[in-house]
């Protein structure tokens, strides 16, 4: 079975600092992708980066890095330079791939960042 | 916008009755998911469909049901609702091959009283 831990509930940042949110996963599929999604205050889910598992350098978008482990079995997220607007709830999520018309997503509990002008 | 489509935003009902909840999949998306937020469960996936056809069911009661159809748009029927069925619903779709992401709708928030 697959399995997402998000082990902090809440962080606080700095604006302008970076943050790294945590993420381990389990599964004994190989092949797996692995995503962050961000959920504001209005509900929509945001999709924000993702990591294959064979996908040798680290997935970044813009300001959103992932932190790829693969021994470790982590996904963690990096923000750079927080904004105010990047106060959300951040999910983790994993899926694996084993037959076509892919597979639902499993998610983490979510951390809730606080960005601190 | 992510592309993907669902209405209502809101829906407000009382225990007992039934609600259909609407989905339309990004342009080309063959993969429609269903997931329940609630508070004390989290993010759970309810159930799948992969061109009309159901592909995965998760965690959905044996009161919810939802459909696929031709033109690949999706509904998802609650009945006999029950207090603990007030939840933020999201419709998600994807392409349906391959690890992509999926994409997800704004959600309709059900309110049982």
């Amino acid at each position: 079975a697959q399995k997402i831990t998000q082990t902090q509930p809440g962080m606080f940042v700095q604006e302008k600092e970076a943050v790294t949110l945590d993420c381990t996963y389990d599964t004994s599929d190989q092949s797996y992708g692995l995503f962050w999604y961000k959920q504001p205050s209005s509900g929509e889910m945001i999709f924000l980066i993702y990591q294959g598992s064979y996908d040798e350098q680290n997935a970044t978008e813009g300001r959103y890095s992932l932190n790829f482990q693969k021994a470790r079995k982590s996904a963690n997220l990096v923000i750079s330079a927080s904004q105010l607007g990047d106060s959300a709830m951040y999910f983790c999520a994993m899926r694996t791939a084993i037959v076509e018309g892919n597979t639902p997503l499993v998610f983490g509990k979510g951390t809730r960042l606080s960005v601190i002008a | 916008d992510s592309g993907v489509t669902q209405t209502p935003k809101h829906l407000i009902t009382a225990t007992g009755q039934r609600v259909t909840l609407r989905c339309s999949p990004r342009s080309g998306d063959l993969s429609v998911y269903w997931y329940q937020q609630s508070l004390d469960q989290g993010l759970q996936f309810l159930i799948q469909y992969y061109n009309g056809e159901e592909r995965a069911k998760g965690n959905i009661l044996e009161r919810f049901s939802a459909q696929q159809f031709p033109d690949l748009h999706s509904e998802l029927n609650l009945s006999s609702l029950e207090l603990g069925d007030s939840a933020l619903y999201f419709c998600a779709s994807s392409v349906g091959s391959g690890l992509g992401e999926q994409y997800f709708g704004p959600g309709t928030r059900l309110t049982v009283t």
